[in-house]
């Protein structure tokens, strides 16, 4: 069965690096997502993208994020100067608005520790 | 902005056991809404996902229903298994982003 991955699995980086999570989402998907989940709160919503373009952003999605898919398989995320308060869990998604579902599937995550 | 609330935080449970899990939302033109489990430090897994023209949605074991008029969901699950243990998520989408809830924490004891 078709899967989202994403690597890599664990990210630790100091203060103030520039951190690019990859995503490989299911391959007939059209939306793409990004996710996060602090250690024990809520999973939010990042930021969804279509048409190589962001349809939607949260207001956590400031302007050091940003997303790309460079090619026709990768989607990325990229935090340009990290902070303490990034760690986290980045769960990419996609989902496959032609079913009319919007059913998103998630990819495993990556642990993201900010030192 | 759409809240998404799930009773109980924590829930434990003999094995064998038939449960219910509660999810409310407030905003109810909610797209549609899906249920996930999430084990220790991993991923989401989907559970069942429920449109918003259907009422319910069954695999195996579990099946949810979703009343958009009380702006709620439920996750059944029946003769309860350890194996079943985890948090589980619900999550309802307005178009193109999921609002998640805080999450059920099961645990089924042998």
């Amino acid at each position: 069965e078709p899967e989202v991955t994403q690597t890599p699995s664990h990210q630790v980086t100091q203060m103030g690096q520039e951190v690019i999570l990859r995503c490989v989402p299911i391959s007939n998907h059209l939306y793409f997502y990004w996710y996060r989940q602090i250690l024990g709160q809520k999973v939010e919503f990042l930021v969804s993208f279509y048409n190589n373009e962001i349809s939607e952003k949260s207001e956590i999605f400031d302007d050091q994020f940003s997303v790309e898919r460079p090619d026709g398989s990768n989607f990325t995320l990229k935090i340009r100067s990290t902070k303490l308060e990034d760690s986290a869990m980045y769960f990419c998604a996609s989902s496959e608005p032609g079913r009319g579902l919007y059913e998103q599937y998630f990819g495993p995550g990556t642990r993201l520790t900010v030192t | 902005k759409q809240e998404v609330t799930q009773i109980p935080a924590a829930l434990s449970v003999p094995e064998g056991e038939n449960l219910v899990l509660n999810c409310s939302f407030t905003d109810s033109a909610i797209y549609n809404l899906q249920w996930f489990r999430q084990d220790p430090g991993k991923g989401l897994t989907s559970l069942l996902l429920i449109q918003s023209s259907q009422r319910e949605q069954t695999s195996g074991r579990l099946n949810a229903s979703l009343d958009k008029s009380s702006g709620r969901s439920t996750l059944y699950i029946a003769a309860s298994q350890p194996g079943d243990s985890a948090t589980y998520l619900c999550a309802g989408n307005n178009f193109n982003k999921f609002y998640f809830g805080s999450g059920t924490k099961l645990n089924v004891k042998p």
